[in-house]
């Protein structure tokens, strides 16, 4: 079965800070890979998604960026973090385009307060 | 066009009752349909998915209603229990990309 990981699963970093989240996937090949945020709870908002190894699709920008160097892992980083990073940052993976295409399925979550 | 406009915010009802969380859409080339349910703290979890082809889902005490011609869907929860006090996004899919609506707060008091 597919498990994703997100670490780590609580950050406290003083603005200006950088910044290095990570996800990884297990048990399947290939699978795009997302980026949200969510603000108080709320609201999903895509900051990135991939499609395979070093590609990268912005969807708002902003402050950060992402990489894929390796299949099933992503990474969200930042080099110098604002007050409005702060938030919940959820990493998802899916299989679009094979027989159980668009669903998508989300890690644990990472929460990043900046002071 | 490519909102998905969901409500209501926050929503209380007692056990046993049944909550309705409804989201409307405009892009009619949205082509699947999936809520979610978040508990504090945690990553969403899908629940269940409809596809537009089809008018009603169930799974369990769960059920999506699907309106093509009015672009809306709703999620119906039967014989509602605490344990099902979460947060409900629903969502729409097109390219590969999920929009979300902005999440209904559920509270089933005992």
């Amino acid at each position: 079965s597919q498990t994703i990981h997100q670490w780590p699963a609580t950050l406290v970093q003083p603005v200006g800070s950088p910044l290095s989240l990570e996800c990884t996937v297990e048990g399947t090949s290939n699978p795009n890979l997302y980026w949200y945020r969510q603000a108080a709870g709320r609201g999903l908002q895509l900051l990135f998604y991939s499609v395979g190894i070093g590609q990268i699709s912005s969807e708002v920008p902003q402050n950060l960026s992402a990489s894929r160097p390796q299949d099933r892992q992503f990474i969200l980083s930042s080099k110098k973090l604002l007050l409005s990073d702060s938030g919940f940052y959820l990493c998802a993976w899916g299989l679009w385009g094979s027989p159980k295409q668009e669903t998508q399925y989300f890690g644990p979550g990472t929460r990043l307060l900046v002071l | 066009q490519q909102q998905v406009k969901q409500s209501p915010q926050s929503l209380i009802v007692q056990k046993g009752g049944i909550p309705i969380i409804n989201c409307a859409y405009e892009n009619t080339a949205f082509d699947y349909f999936p809520w979610y349910q978040q508990f504090p703290g945690k990553g969403p979890a899908l629940l269940i998915a409809i596809r537009p082809d089809v008018s009603e889902k169930k799974e369990g005490r769960f059920t999506i209603s699907f309106n093509k011609s009015a672009k809306q869907f709703s999620l119906h929860i039967m014989d509602s229990q605490p344990g099902d006090s979460a947060t409900y996004f629903c969502a729409a899919s097109l390219g590969g990309k999920l929009i979300f609506g902005q999440g209904t707060e559920l509270s089933v008091k005992p």
